[in-house]
């Protein structure tokens, strides 16, 4: 069984569409994550949820917004869909909240964005 | 503010030779530390992670990682190379945000 899985894989949209991209994790975690991987393969992160409450909102364009109905599920849709925001994006979660010690963070693997 | 610097963004080595990959960081306290690898078209896969207590690390498909003080480093080590280990390898810092070095291409040569 995968512990984190996304959905899709890949994605080829329009500028201007809205998409969604899901993460559900089945490892019981109480945290989930969304990064975001640019062209240079930096990774960065995005939002962070603990038992779905919004702990980590980084700077970016309200045109994404993370969802997540159970701690088990964290989605992220994405408004407007920009050339830029191409990219590889990551769900991740983890047994405890950001910077705990111990935590380790477990990632899905990625969904590769395209905006033509 | 915690940070790491993988200083090699690009290294070739033979199949079966051995290979170190360099990360350094920068942290006020004693780290905690991970490596994660990426392969081609792939997701994130935690290799090893450094906690506290023995500072050599031993992780999966045969890597290692030593943590030294002195040297701010967290290097991942593996006596002998394969073909399948070619992939982005990522040091990251697992506090708040999980700050992530710039990665480290490594390609296998035969």
């Amino acid at each position: 069984d995968t512990a984190v899985s996304q959905t899709p894989k890949y994605l080829v949209t329009q500028m201007g569409n809205d998409k969604s991209i899901k993460c559900e994790q089945n490892l019981g975690h109480d945290t989930m994550y969304w990064y975001k991987q640019d062209s240079k393969k930096f990774l960065k992160i995005m939002f962070s949820y603990n038992n779905k409450e919004l702990i980590i909102n980084e700077t970016v364009p309200n045109r994404f917004s993370p969802k997540s109905p159970d701690k088990a599920h964290l989605n992220l849709h994405i408004n407007s869909l920009e050339l830029g925001d191409s990219a590889v994006y990551f769900c991740a979660s983890s047994a405890k909240s950001p910077g705990s010690s111990g935590n380790t963070i477990y990632f899905g693997e990625g969904s590769w964005l395209t905006v033509v | 503010a915690q940070s790491v610097t993988q200083p090699d963004i690009h290294i070739t080595v033979s199949e079966g030779a051995s290979l170190e990959l360099r990360c350094n960081y920068s942290y006020g306290a004693t780290p905690y530390l991970f490596w994660y690898v990426q392969s081609p078209g792939q997701g994130l896969q935690l290799l090893l992670k450094y906690f506290s207590g023995d500072t050599l690390v031993q992780g999966i498909k045969g890597f290692e990682a030593e943590f030294k003080r002195s040297q701010s480093s967290f290097n991942l080590r593996k006596p002998s190379v394969h073909w399948s280990d070619a992939a982005e390898y990522f040091c990251a810092v697992p506090y708040q945000k999980v700050t992530f070095g710039t990665g480290t291409k490594l390609q296998v040569i035969p």
